[in-house]
């Protein structure tokens, strides 16, 4: 499978709002699956962000949201703060297996 | 408290063997999905494959078929990845996670990962 197509990188000002895309086909995103996404700082593992499209672990501040349109998911972070600046992965199934963005590093300026 | 420990890091060189392994902890092993996921130096995440330790059900990315072993021994809540012949190419980050499903099926819990190292 290819991988999902994410923006390389995305920047945004403390207390801005950014979104990131994640865009892939009728096989994977667009069908009935539902996008999770990941947040990595440097030189740690992958947290869970979001699950099932829109849906928040314990513990993750509800500046977090996920939506979906078609073949593309969509992850908006409200109210940017610095330690938001990490690299973010989206994460469909792909079949029986799973596929994973490009990954998009957030600069918070 | 769910946790999951991965051994440490290993340098190894090109032909070598290798396996490697993920312990879980704080729920019932048996019962939830292992993944395993690659990131090269500087590079994004990749799906490898995944195990269901409760009957070693496993499925391999296309991708990673025949590269690797995936297997698990639930008497010790552990799950391993393993190479036969290493090569340079092998040389990654590797992290082991907890498949959960609800509505849809995801990462709910990450191990530290495990840092290998191929080179002559």
């Amino acid at each position: 499978q290819s991988a999902l197509t994410q923006p390389a990188s995305v920047s945004g000002s403390p207390g801005q709002s950014i979104t990131i895309s994640c865009t892939g086909t009728s096989s994977d995103v667009g069908s009935y699956n539902l996008v999770s996404w990941y947040q990595q700082h440097p030189g740690k593992a992958p947290k869970l962000m979001i699950y099932e499209g829109s849906k928040r672990p314990s513990g993750v501040s509800n500046r977090f949201s996920g939506s979906k349109s078609g073949n593309t998911a969509s992850l908006t972070i409200s109210g940017l703060q610095a330690e938001d600046e990490a690299d973010y992965y989206c994460c469909s199934n792909a079949g029986s297996s799973r596929v994973f963005g490009g990954g998009t590093k957030l600069t918070v300026l | 408290e769910v946790q999951l420990v991965q051994s440490g890091a290993e340098v190894k060189k090109p032909g070598e063997s290798l396996k490697i392994s993920c312990k879980g902890s704080g729920y019932s092993f048996t019962n939830y999905w292992i993944g395993w996921v690659r990131q090269m130096p500087g590079k994004g995440l990749e799906w490898m494959g995944i195990i269901y330790p409760g009957d070693s059900d496993t499925r391999y990315s296309p991708s990673f078929q025949g590269q690797v072993t995936i297997s698990a021994d639930k008497s010790i809540s552990t799950a391993y990845l393993q190479w036969s012949s290493l090569k340079a190419s092998d040389t990654a980050m590797y992290y082991c996670a907890r498949q959960n499903c609800g509505g849809d099926c995801y990462l709910d819990y990450w191990g530290q990962g495990t840092l290998v190292t191929v080179s002559s």
